[in-house]
């Protein structure tokens, strides 16, 4: 059971490229969720898919786009990054209930992004 | 605006004592919470849930104690040990608003010192 799996581990890009950042699941969750990470800031949401088909902004969404290619996957991509963007992006997916409550939310290994 | 609140970013025990972790809110909203351990380099994993109808729930060592008049939870290790040095997340859960995601306090780093 792999959980929640995210492509690349390790990424360098210089200012102004682009890349996307990749996301699965197996647990048959319906809501996604990609975080990133920056010390002394905790974890904070960027975007999140409720469900298949929507996407909403989360406390930090300039700079990012999402796409819920469908049930399984959820990718965000840095369309022109900045040095701001360095950092460690968390992807994850929870079971939600009765009024969108998360119930259970289970986080990927991590991509360590760094722009130069 | 920070609606989960961890004040402190650290934690220092010695192993077999009891590790304290505290959270505070302030959304009243908020009715199911949970705890998370990060260690270095890892992704977030779920230790221990409560929801607001009960006030205590335990799980092998781990305790995690609800009060709702206070807005206030704290997770409890007994006893601790030096594995268990990691960051401690506190996350909550509602309706309303704040449906269909977690919100976060920013972490407690607790030591376990041999």
């Amino acid at each position: 059971n792999a959980g929640v799996t995210q492509t690349p581990k390790f990424q360098v890009l210089k200012t102004g490229q682009s890349m996307t950042l990749q996301c699965a699941q197996d647990m048959n969750h319906n809501s996604m969720y990609w975080y990133r990470q920056d010390p002394g800031m905790g974890l904070r949401l960027i975007y999140y898919s409720a469900s298949e088909g929507t996407t909403d902004k989360g406390e930090v969404p300039n700079g990012y786009n999402v796409s819920r290619l469908n049930k399984r996957e959820f990718s965000l991509r840095l369309e022109s990054a900045a040095p701001s963007q360095t950092s460690v992006y968390f992807c994850a997916s929870a079971k939600t209930g009765s009024g969108g409550r998360v119930y259970e939310q289970y986080f990927g290994p991590g991509t360590r992004l760094t722009v130069t | 605006d920070q609606q989960v609140k961890q004040n402190s970013p650290s934690l220092s025990v010695q192993e077999g004592r009891i590790s304290i972790l505290n959270c505070d809110y302030t959304n009243s909203m908020f009715d199911y919470f949970l705890w998370y351990k990060k260690y270095p380099a890892e992704g977030p994993t779920f230790l221990i849930s409560i929801s607001s109808i009960k006030d205590k729930n335990e799980d092998g060592r781990f305790t995690v104690f609800l009060n709702k008049s206070a807005k206030h939870l704290s997770l409890h290790i007994v006893p601790s040990q030096p594995g268990d040095s990691a960051v401690y997340f506190c996350a909550a859960s509602g309706s309303g608003g704040s449906n269909y995601k977690l919100t976060f306090g920013k972490g407690t780093l607790l030591t376990v010192n041999p």
